[in-house]
């Protein structure tokens, strides 16, 4: 069990570019999450898939972000004209959910950097 | 504002010390979770424990959680360098599935 596996784990972009960041969920899972880190604003929930539907893009800034999950084995987060304010640790994580709220596993991430 | 929020934002002991990281939280819940993060990783989950149980361990840790005064710890004895990170708890809001995050609280062990 090779856990989340999350590519590229470093991406550099020019302000203005497109990014997309890849989640393999672990086999099996059925709910995948994505998260965004900064030092200033922690751990922010951004959207989750359940059996491949979208279910909550809450945390979603409205504009330029959006998410994927094309088939149960990938998740993808895309960011259009990205900006410098979107320079962040990109989590991915999945978790078995049968019930609920229960154990999520999180990827090693994706560090993105906007120049 | 946070649903759960770590009460320090950085302890530091020696090894071999015990430490307690503390966790308050605003409503009713029907699981709290502790997680770990180490640099350069994700956050790992250390112990889930439900609304109904009071304490629950995991090896060297033991989470206790008090729904009358809505607050949670993570004890952690015999500590050792690598238990140096970031400690978070995290809990789901009402009716919902993703997980909301403290702050963290940064753990250093030193030799």
């Amino acid at each position: 069990n090779a856990g989340v596996i999350q590519t590229p784990r470093h991406k550099v972009t020019g302000k203005g570019q497109e990014a997309t960041l890849w989640c393999e969920p672990i086999s099996g899972h059925s709910a995948v999450f994505w998260y965004r880190q900064t030092i200033v604003q922690g751990l922010e929930f951004l959207t989750y898939f359940r059996n491949q539907a979208p279910i909550d893009d809450s945390g979603m800034p409205k504009e330029r972000f959006s998410a994927q999950m094309p088939n149960q084995s990938h998740s993808t987060l895309k960011i259009q004209s990205t900006q410098p304010q979107d320079s962040a640790v990109y989590l991915c994580a999945s978790s078995l959910a049968p019930q609920g709220p229960e154990t999520l596993y999180f990827g090693s991430g994706t560090r993105l950097t906007v120049l | 504002s946070q649903l759960a929020e770590e009460n320090s934002w950085a302890l530091s002991v020696h090894e071999g010390e015990s430490v307690t990281v503390n966790c308050s939280y605003k409503t009713s819940i029907t699981a709290l979770q502790w997680y770990r993060q180490k640099s350069g990783k994700g956050p790992a989950q250390l112990i889930l424990i439900r609304s109904n149980e009071r304490e629950k361990r995991n090896g060297r840790l033991r989470a206790t959680l008090d729904t009358s005064s809505q607050s949670s710890s993570l004890s952690i004895t015999a500590t050792r360098c690598e238990d140096t990170a970031v400690y978070f708890c995290a809990t789901p809001p009402s009716g919902s599935w993703q997980l909301i995050f403290g702050s963290g609280t940064q753990l250093t062990v030193m030799p």
